[in-house]
């Protein structure tokens, strides 16, 4: 099936500074990429859609200075968490699908671990 | 918009005995149901899906079924071994491709 591969998997950072998570489909293109956040013993909470070449789509709630996402390339989109507190501390995943021949399976990229200090 | 629910929250039974996770979902429009499977600390794996032209199809021990009328599904885990404890979560698709997700079912296989 097809490869998404995410990097960092973990990453320990201090409070007030910057953090970019990057995800990649190494096989496919994918004009678009999700978002998630998970915290602890809970579901996948979606962030946004990351939609290449144009600005991306944020859920209710989710903000959007606070959680950049840049879609560049058919595949690579990046979520950077901008000066990072302690609450944004969490598992986030990305995944993307493989288009062709319509919804289909949601590939994930391994997910990065964010700890702020 | 499309809404998801699933049932148990945790599920526990004995090894070799089946397993039954159920799912609703809202808008009779969505057409894709996926089925995806979290070991801890890592990432969801699909284990089976199904879509809406389709009433039940089995993969081995697992097995999806569809009702589109009542506008559930569920997953069917039959011989259940240790290896099969995880949290497991539905999807519901609509055509814009994005996955509404159920809150996940943590299984506990008991040897």
């Amino acid at each position: 099936g097809a490869v998404v591969s995410q990097h960092p998997s973990w990453v320990i950072c201090k409070s007030g500074t910057s953090v970019k998570i990057e995800c990649r489909s190494l096989d496919f293109q994918a004009t678009t990429m999700f978002w998630y956040r998970q915290f602890p013993k809970q579901s996948l909470m979606l962030m946004a859609t990351s939609n290449e070449g144009s600005k991306a789509t944020y859920e209710q709630g989710v903000e959007k200075d606070k959680f950049l996402i840049n879609h560049a390339s058919l595949t690579l989109s990046t979520l950077t968490v901008t000066s990072a507190h302690p609450e944004d501390s969490s598992f986030y995943i990305c995944s993307a699908r493989d288009l062709a021949g319509g919804p289909g399976e949601l590939f994930f990229g391994e997910g990065s671990r964010l700890t702020v200090l | 918009g499309e809404n998801v629910e699933q049932h148990p929250s945790t599920l526990s039974v004995q090894e070799g005995d089946s397993a039954v996770i159920k799912c609703t979902y809202s808008d009779s429009a969505s057409n894709y149901f996926p089925w995806y499977k979290q070991e801890l600390g890592k990432r969801p794996q699909l284990i089976i899906d199904i879509r809406s032209n389709v009433g039940e199809k089995k993969d081995q021990r697992i097995a999806v079924t569809l009702n589109k009328t009542a506008k559930h599904f569920s997953l069917h885990i039959t011989e259940t071994q240790p290896e099969d404890s995880a949290v497991y979560f539905c999807a519901a698709s609509l055509s814009n491709y994005q996955l509404i997700w159920g809150a996940g079912t943590k299984l506990i296989i008991k040897p």
